[in-house]
């Protein structure tokens, strides 16, 4: 079982659609949970950020914890045609290594 | 401030020839990663300097894989010989400082190889 399992997409959605983005991780010693997003050619960019278990709220976007189900998800409202992107889920717990899902590729269609 | 830089962006060679990757860091970050992205795969650890030193070096797939990290600063990652399964997106990322809970990492924009 990979540790971190994230439904690649891709995604297309109309703009102003709400987005939801979803990985399940297996280990529970993962202890904080980032998003990611990267553009084409481009490296991976910190989105969002969250130790525990609850909502976290920036802008347009919520990250969301679940650590009784080992679930993360991503919301993003209004969404744009800049946020056409792959967003990638990443676990980390205390060594410093993070483990990544394979990312979902997503367009918004203006 | 300057973000993670990675040279080259892009590199094709030959099975069996060698190719070395550079990474500079942001500037006063002491931890350095290496990430790596094999096609169709999930970006993968690799190792994890902190100053010169090898913290964490699990994810080397094998010898053939050599990293340096010389007083601190830029890091390379050499691979001598290159086989066919070494091609992918090597990323590098840096964060301020070791042990510090969950520091953030940032990535550079990764260095694509081809090895035909």
């Amino acid at each position: 079982q990979k540790e971190v399992e994230q439904d690649p997409g891709p995604l297309s959605v109309p703009e102003g659609a709400i987005v939801s983005l979803n990985c399940t991780y297996s280990n529970s010693a993962f202890q904080y949970f980032m998003w990611y997003r990267q553009y084409s050619r481009k490296g991976p960019e910190l989105l969002m950020y969250t130790y525990s278990s609850g909502n976290k709220e920036d802008g347009r976007f919520t990250a969301q914890v679940d650590k009784s189900s080992k679930y993360i998800s991503l919301f993003i409202r209004d969404s744009q045609p800049s946020d056409s992107a792959t967003y990638l889920c990443a676990i980390g717990s205390g060594s410093e290594k993070l483990v990544f899902g394979k990312g979902t590729k997503l367009t918004v269609n203006p | 401030e300057a973000g993670v830089t990675q040279f080259p962006s892009h590199s094709v060679i030959e099975k069996g020839q060698t190719v070395t990757l550079r990474c500079d860091p942001i500037s006063g970050h002491d931890n350095l990663y290496w990430y790596r992205r094999v096609m169709g795969k999930e970006i993968k650890f690799l190792l994890h300097f902190v100053k010169e030193s090898k913290q964490d070096e699990s994810g080397m797939p094998n010898n053939r894989f050599l990293a340096e990290r010389t007083g601190g600063t830029y890091s390379t990652l050499k691979v001598q010989p290159a086989e066919l399964e070494d091609s992918g997106v090597y990323f590098c990322a840096s964060s301020y400082r070791q042990g510090a809970f969950g520091e953030t990492q940032y990535f550079g924009p990764g260095t694509r190889l081809l090895v035909l």
